[in-house]
This record gives C-alpha cells, structure tokens and sequence, in this order.
C-alpha cells in the first residue's frame, strides 16, 4: 500500500525559506514522478512542480522558477520542496503526490501546513 | 501554459440527482484530463484519470467523458457523501494546470 508521509506543520517569518520533506512508502520511489502542490486557505489547488526521483530532473511552474527547489535522497525515498523568500501569500497546505497513469497524481501525502507570517 | 476553465464554480442539487460539472482547456490536451474530489481538510481524491477511466474503488455513479478540449464529470444518483469540492486537471503538458474547482452544495 503506498503511504506518503509529509513533515509537520511550520511557521516562518516573510523573507525566510521552507523545506517540506515527503517520505514514500509501499512502492519503488524512483518509479514515478513525485509532484509538489499546494492550497492557500479556501483557495483552489495549484501545481508547483514535479521530480523525477530516478533522475533528479525537475520540472517547475513558471509562477515559482528561481524560488523553488525540488530534490529527493532515493536512500530514504524521501522527497524535498524547498520554496525561498516567503511571502504572506506562501501560506498554504502543500502536498505531494505520487505520478500515476495518464500522469494523473494518484497518491497524496496529508499535507504540510506553512504559515507565513512577522 | 494551458488554462482550465472549470464550470459551474458551484452547484445545487438534491440527492439522488444527476449532475454535470465541465472543463474546457485552452487548446487541445487529447485525454490527459484527471478529476478529483476534495473534502474539507483533506487532501484531494483521484476519480477519473485519462478522461473516462474509473479510479480503482471509485464509485461508479462517477463517470467522465470528453476529448480534445471539452470534457465533463457526471455524477449519477448524487449520495450525501457528494457534496464537497471537484476539480479538474490536465496532465498534458509537462506543466500541470487546474480548474478554479466546483462545489457542490446541497439544495
């Protein structure tokens, strides 16, 4: 049964950076794409990017190039998202999600809440 | 990046009521359109992946259809268990874009 199990909740002041960690389980974590989303309070679903666990290889969304970093340790199948000089509007849930078929994002982690806030 | 028009943003219906909620991308993504549902603060649900294809477990009063750039999900015989928040996604592009979401509300 595959699991993803984020790290806890954290709160930052603006300027500062965040590192959410996601640790797989119950499946090869070099076989599939992890994704990175995230959702501000009462606010829709957006997509951050994605790693290629095998790879290394990232893809990011425009909207978080240059302030985000995507990197995995396959020794521990543990996924990372880095996000840097948070802002207030930074504060969100972020989940990951494990890439399925068609590329759908099949599994979810249970979500990391950041806080951004002085 | 392909942009997701998702319709309505939200919805009324009672249960036991068929419902359709529909997403249009901004160009051609063939059958790389995914539905979820999402409960309040939980994460999202995958229900349909590829367009039509039934998640495994996933009831099958959902259903979805579509290709190109039109698409819909169709709830049958809504169960009180329905009324949350659907969303659609494309999977096209290697830059992965949502709808703005759906809530369905009980009328």
């Amino acid at each position: 049964q595959v699991h993803l199990v984020q790290s806890g909740a954290e709160v930052k002041k603006p300027g500062a950076s965040v590192k959410v960690s996601c640790k797989a389980s119950g499946y090869t974590f070099t076989g599939q794409y992890m994704h990175w989303l995230r959702q501000a309070p009462g606010q829709g679903l957006e997509w951050m990017g994605r790693i290629n666990p095998n790879s290394g290889g990232t893809d990011y969304a425009r909207k978080f190039q240059g302030r985000v970093t995507m990197t995995r340790d396959t020794s521990i199948s543990t996924a990372y998202m880095e996000l840097r000089r948070l802002i207030s509007d930074d504060t969100a849930v972020y989940y990951c999600a494990r890439e399925g078929l068609a590329g759908a994002t099949t599994n979810w982690g249970q979500g990391t809440l950041v806080t951004v806030s002085s | 990046d392909i942009q997701m028009t998702q319709s309505p943003s939200s919805l009324s219906a009672s249960v036991g009521d068929r419902v359709t909620i529909t997403c249009r991308a901004s160009q051609n993504i063939s059958s790389y359109l995914n539905w979820y549902q999402q409960k309040p603060g939980k994460a999202p649900h995958l229900l349909i992946y590829a367009a039509s294809r039934l998640q495994s477990g996933v009831s099958s009063r959902f259903s979805g259809s579509g290709s190109g750039t039109d698409f819909t999900l169709t709830i049958s015989s809504l169960q009180p268990e329905d009324f949350t928040t659907y969303y659609c996604q494309q999977s096209y592009s290697t830059l992965y874009t949502f709808g703005q979401g759906t809530k369905l509300e009980i009328k």
